[in-house]
């Protein structure tokens, strides 16, 4: 089982880019990395998601370092409302796969002005 | 746009009874999961699906039960429920290797 760890709380400014970064030390071969966004009292909304090296989108980034024991999610010039919680998620979704799911603790993002 | 959608948004239930809990997908995802959030706990996998009549335990499947007869549909059971199962319920659906998608959720009170 792929556990992660990601920080608790970040704070960032307006303009900003924000980094953040999960730990995954056990992600298994067969394993994606996908990163959530979450507003409360909404379901999770998907960001991005990767296998290796970089991804982008329009609206982030996913760095994840050859031995894939981590991955940074980059979000450009972060404004008010990407103020939420961001989840990072381990697994291999293949059918008929039996793995567990892992999802962790999620990190608050508070965006300042 | 992918579409998740749940049968109530809100649910109050008394203890003991028999709740059911709806999902519909409309995207052809062989993969279904119902999870629950709580606060300070994060999201636990309850149950999923990776097929219809097919089900796998996730973190926490004590006290649930799911049903998959057809393929865009998914239900959560709880037989009898308990105060302790007061929480939000997500469901979400996926390709076969790809991302999930969450419904809005449902917060269900048990008294």
């Amino acid at each position: 089982l792929a556990k992660t760890t990601q920080p608790i709380s970040m704070d960032s400014y307006e303009g900003q880019e924000v980094n953040i970064t999960c730990s995954h030390n056990n992600i298994a071969t067969n394993d994606y990395i996908t990163w959530y966004q979450q507003f409360p009292s909404q379901g999770p909304r998907f960001i991005i998601q990767g296998y290796k090296t970089k991804v982008t989108n329009e609206v982030a980034s996913l760095f994840i370092p050859a031995d894939r024991k981590s991955s940074t999610l980059s979000l450009p010039r972060v404004s008010l409302s990407d103020t939420a919680v961001y989840y990072c998620l381990v697994g291999d979704f293949g059918s008929g796969n039996t793995g567990k799911l892992i999802f962790g603790q999620g990190t608050t993002l508070q965006v300042k002005p | 746009d992918v579409k998740v959608t749940q049968s109530s948004r809100y649910l109050v239930k008394r203890t003991g009874e028999k709740v059911f809990l709806e999902c519909v997908q409309d995207m052809d995802h062989e993969n279904m999961f119902w999870y629950r959030q709580d606060p300070g706990l994060g999201l636990r996998l309850i149950y999923f699906s990776y097929d219809v009549k097919m089900k796998e335990k996730g973190d926490i499947p004590e006290g649930y039960s799911v049903s998959r007869e057809k393929k865009e549909r998914f239900s959560l059971i709880l037989e009898s429920a308990s105060t302790n199962q007061t929480s939000m319920y997500l469901c979400a659906s996926s390709p076969s290797r790809g991302a999930q998608y969450f419904g809005p959720g449902t917060r269900l009170t048990v008294l």
